[in-house]
């Protein structure tokens, strides 16, 4: 199965501050299609996860444009321009290229 | 608006079987994936199943295989996750999730207790 490491697993940002999580993958995640189906969730406590990015850096309308995706290959991260008080919460990535899917060990974001 | 909307999730004894329920509006539910996704307490998420549109092809992680069985009924916008021999470690919250790939929108879950 296809491994994914995200870094740091907790993150401690000052409002209006940026804030940047990385995913690594066991195993490249270029598709048999040439896709690379990266994707980024985010889950507050009690809540499903929500989508953010998906397919490396496409970004979800339904979220805030301070969230972006970045990376190829096996190496990814997510971005977020300027941490407000509503994206504390758990932060995973998870690919869709390879059988079976999987998902990073999530990273925990809390607002200093 | 999308929506999906699961049920089935109980309290069940080790050994024991359970069927999972999602029904999905607002979109044509035929014309997509579905996936099942649980999370135990405290815990990450896990993937669990997948199948496609027609129903023709289904997909599992090796903690459900040979065990759990997705399928579902286009006619009744529903999606299914059978779940045989049911073991402690099994308890979660299941999420039905549209699409296989890079799901996008995701039930609020239905909680599968196996205990004795």
């Amino acid at each position: 199965d296809v491994v994914l490491t995200q870094s740091p697993l907790s993150l401690t940002v000052t409002l209006g501050q940026p804030a940047s999580i990385s995913c690594r993958s066991s195993q490249s995640l270029v598709s048999s299609g040439g896709n690379t189906y990266l994707n980024w969730f985010h889950q507050r406590p009690g809540q499903p996860p929500r989508r953010l990015i998906y397919t490396v850096s496409n970004w979800d309308s339904r979220v805030p444009d301070r969230f972006s995706g970045s990376g190829s290959d096996t190496d990814f991260t997510l971005k977020i321009s300027r941490v407000e008080a509503e994206d504390v919460g758990v932060y995973y990535c998870m690919q869709g290229s390879h059988w079976p899917r999987t998902f990073g060990q999530g990273t925990k974001v809390e607002i200093k | 608006e999308v929506q999906l909307l699961e049920s089935g999730g109980d309290l069940v004894q080790p050994g024991g079987s359970l069927r999972l329920s999602c029904v999905g509006s607002g979109f044509t539910f035929s014309n997509y994936d579905m996936s099942w996704v649980r999370q135990a307490a405290g815990e990450g998420l896990e993937w669990v199943s997948g199948i496609t549109g027609s129903g023709g092809t289904s997909y599992y992680a090796d903690s459900g295989e040979g065990r759990f069985t997705v399928s579902r009924d286009n006619s009744r916008n529903t999606l299914y996750l059978q779940m045989n021999s049911l073991r402690a470690e099994d308890t979660a919250v299941y999420y039905c999730t549209r699409g296989m790939t890079t799901p996008d929108y995701w039930g609020q879950g239905t909680l599968v207790t196996v205990s004795s």
